[in-house]
């Protein structure tokens, strides 16, 4: 168990150019979540999957943004046309596929953290 | 829906002294509740969870929080903080038994700075 890993750790760009961000979950957990989070503020959910479907989306995910996980394992977010609104930590989280409440424990990744110039 | 509310920004303590960071819950539903600890430029670590069954829970660096049904609180305690416990702790919720996912909803964070 190596932990989630993003990369990468961070990121600078100039506004409209396009980035993607890669997360590695714990080796077979089923579920993987991204979170933004802002400065001051606590994370927010941006979308999920269970293995490779995406099931829900927030709000916040406007459609510059899309997630994808091809296999089931590993998960990029890419955002087209970056705004400076897009300067945040992105994290990404992942959980176990064992039944119950045990499902529910999230276990986080060190975060991309973009800056939009 | 659910919303947590971290009632101090900012708790400032010496190092030895006991401490306590408040989180109080809204929801319609029964949720699970955690404590998350970020350190400078990192990301979340679970501190510690509540899922079913004794209502106190404990973490393995002294942190324990109590779940209180009836206030709907879930604060963290800490009889003697050490320097290293400088760092901002998440107080975050997630919905039992929706059919889906549980997507956690975060309090806006507690920075704890413990000073000698």
């Amino acid at each position: 168990d190596t932990g989630v890993s993003q990369n990468p750790r961070h990121k600078i760009t100039k506004r409209g150019q396009n980035v993607t961000f890669r997360c590695d979950p714990i080796s077979e957990h089923n579920r993987l979540y991204w979170y933004r989070q802002t400065l001051g503020q606590g994370p927010e959910f941006l979308t999920y999957f269970q293995n490779e479907a995406q099931l829900e989306k927030s709000r916040l995910l406007s459609d510059r943004f899309s997630a994808e996980r091809p296999k089931g394992s590993f998960s990029t977010l890419e955002i087209q046309r970056t705004e400076q609104g897009d300067s945040a930590m992105y994290l990404c989280a992942s959980s176990s596929p064992r039944r119950g409440p045990w499902q529910e424990t999230q276990y986080f990744g060190p975060g991309t953290r973009l800056l939009v110039l | 829906a659910q919303s947590v509310t971290q009632l101090d920004s900012q708790v400032p303590v010496f190092e030895e002294a006991p401490v306590e960071l408040r989180c109080n819950y809204s929801s319609s539903v029964s949720v699970y509740l955690f404590w998350y600890v970020q350190y400078p430029n990192q990301g979340l670590q679970l501190l510690l969870k509540y899922l079913s069954g004794s209502t106190l829970v404990e973490s393995i660096n002294g942190f324990e929080a109590e779940f209180n049904k009836s206030q709907t609180s879930f604060h963290l305690r800490k009889p003697s903080v050490h320097i290293s416990d400088t760092a901002e702790y998440f107080c975050a919720v997630g919905p039992i038994n929706t059919g889906t996912a549980s997507k956690l909803t975060f309090g806006t964070g507690t920075r704890l700075q413990v000073t000698l």
